[in-house]
Order: C-alpha cells, then sequence, then structure tokens
C-alpha cells in the first residue's frame, strides 16, 4: 500500500531534550515536506525537499533541522524543543515537479512540557 | 504577503443540501488550487486540483471552481450526507511546486 509513514505518533517531551520524528515514503517520490497543524493557523510549511541532499525552508523554520540522506526518508529534527513546538506535525510526499497530489502521513502529536 | 482565507471555521447543513465552502486569497497568483478533506486525528487527504485555466471541476457529488479575477475558489458538495462531515482544506500552488499553501480550513457538519 502506498503510504507515508511518521513515528512516533504521539509523544510528550521536556524542554530541551533534542528529539526525531521519522518519515517514510514508499513511493518513489522526490518531494517531500513537514507541516505542522495549530488551530487557527492552519497548515503552515516547516520544511520541504525536493530530492536527495536537497532541501529549503518554508514558512516556520525556526528551531527544526531536517535531513534527505535517502529518497525514501525525511526525519524531522528538533535540537531544543520548546512548548511552543507543541502541536501536530505532518509529513507529506508527492512526484517531483508540478501539481501533484501530496500525500500525508497520519500525523504525529507532539507536546512538550 | 500571501494570505488565504477559508469563509468560516465552521459550516452546518442540514443533509441532503448543497454545501458551498469558500477559499479567498490575495498577494497570489496561483497556478493551481487543490482541496483536500481532513478527518479527525488523521492527515489531509487529496480532493480535487484545478489549474488556473480552468473554471469548473466535478467528481461525483464534488465540484470546484476557480475564479482568478476574483481570487476565488468554490467548492461544492451536492447532496450532502452526514459522512460529509470534515474539516476542508483548499491549497494553492505555485508553477514550481516548490510549496503548496494551505488555508486554515473549514469545518464542516451534515445534520441528519
Amino acid at each position: 500500500e502506498a503510504q507515508v509513514t511518521q513515528n512516533p505518533r504521539y509523544l510528550i517531551t521536556v524542554t530541551g531534550k533534542k528529539l526525531t520524528v521519522t518519515c517514510s515514503q514508499n513511493m518513489n517520490h522526490e518531494y517531500m515536506s513537514w507541516y505542522r497543524q495549530d488551530p487557527g493557523l492552519g497548515l503552515r510549511q516547516i520544511y520541504y525537499s525536493m530530492n536527495v541532499e536537497v532541501t529549503d525552508k518554508g514558512d516556520v523554520p525556526e528551531g527544526y533541522k531536517v535531513s534527505r540522506k535517502e529518497k525514501r526518508n525525511f526525519p524531522l529534527i528538533l535540537e531544543s524543543p520548546s512548548p511552543n513546538q507543541t502541536s501536530l506535525y505532518f509529513c507529506a510526499s508527492k512526484a517531483g515537479f508540478g501539481a501533484n497530489v501530496l500525500t500525508f502521513g497520519a500525523g504525529s502529536r507532539l507536546t512538550v512540557l | 504577503s500571501q494570505k488565504i482565507e477559508q469563509n468560516s471555521e465552521a459550516l452546518n447543513i442540514q443533509e441532503g443540501k448543497t454545501a458551498t465552502l469558500t477559499c479567498n486569497y490575495t498577494n497570489y497568483s496561483p497556478a493551481y488550487l487543490q482541496w483536500y478533506r481532513q478527518d479527525p486525528g488523521r492527515g489531509p487527504v487529496f480532493l480535487l486540483l484545478i489549474r488556473e485555466n480552468e473554471k469548473e471541476k466535478r467528481k461525483e457529488r464534488l465540484k470546484v471552481t476557480f475564479d482568478t479575477t476574483l481570487k476565488q475558489s468554490l467548492f461544492h458538495i451536492t447532496a450532502s450526507q452526514p459522512a460529509d462531515s470534515a474539516t476542508y482544506l483548499c491549497a494553492l500552488g505555485s508553477g514550481s511546486a516548490r510549496q503548496l499553501t494551505f488555508g486554515s480550513g473549514t469545518q464542516l457538519t451534515v445534520l441528519p
């Protein structure tokens, strides 16, 4: 089944404790992206990647890092999480350029205390 | 800066009626527009895409219009059913498709 898999689905952590949210897709998509979703603010893009070793900032990149060493994986790294990073995170992928459809993961709900 | 507004945060309609959701944008010249459905606790799921040179697209009970002069898209669900209850998101894409910009969504509730 074609899908985007995120882990963990739920995480409670404390301020300053580094964490990584993994994202993997099995559709051979070139493009991958991370979004955060907050009430009233909708989906905001954090980082995206057009292909392996190519990443770019989205609208809200502060406090986050990403890497794209393999085509299928696009982990989101929070080096020193803060409470304002408490949110619902979505990874998504699509095939290359153009108006292709995004396939989303099921989401990762992160709480930073 | 780019701004996308979806008509209201919540919309309640009676089963069988047509639901109409609005997506307005400013400071943007999108090459295409997409609509997604999101159920609680799940990721958005793609519904329809319409390009800047298209006026209307249909898929079963769904219809999307795109007016680049008014900078507006309308999303219609005809003969609505309680199972259509969800949050609907519009998303605008540029020609390079590097980024999709999403609206904050409209929560639709179809009452039996």
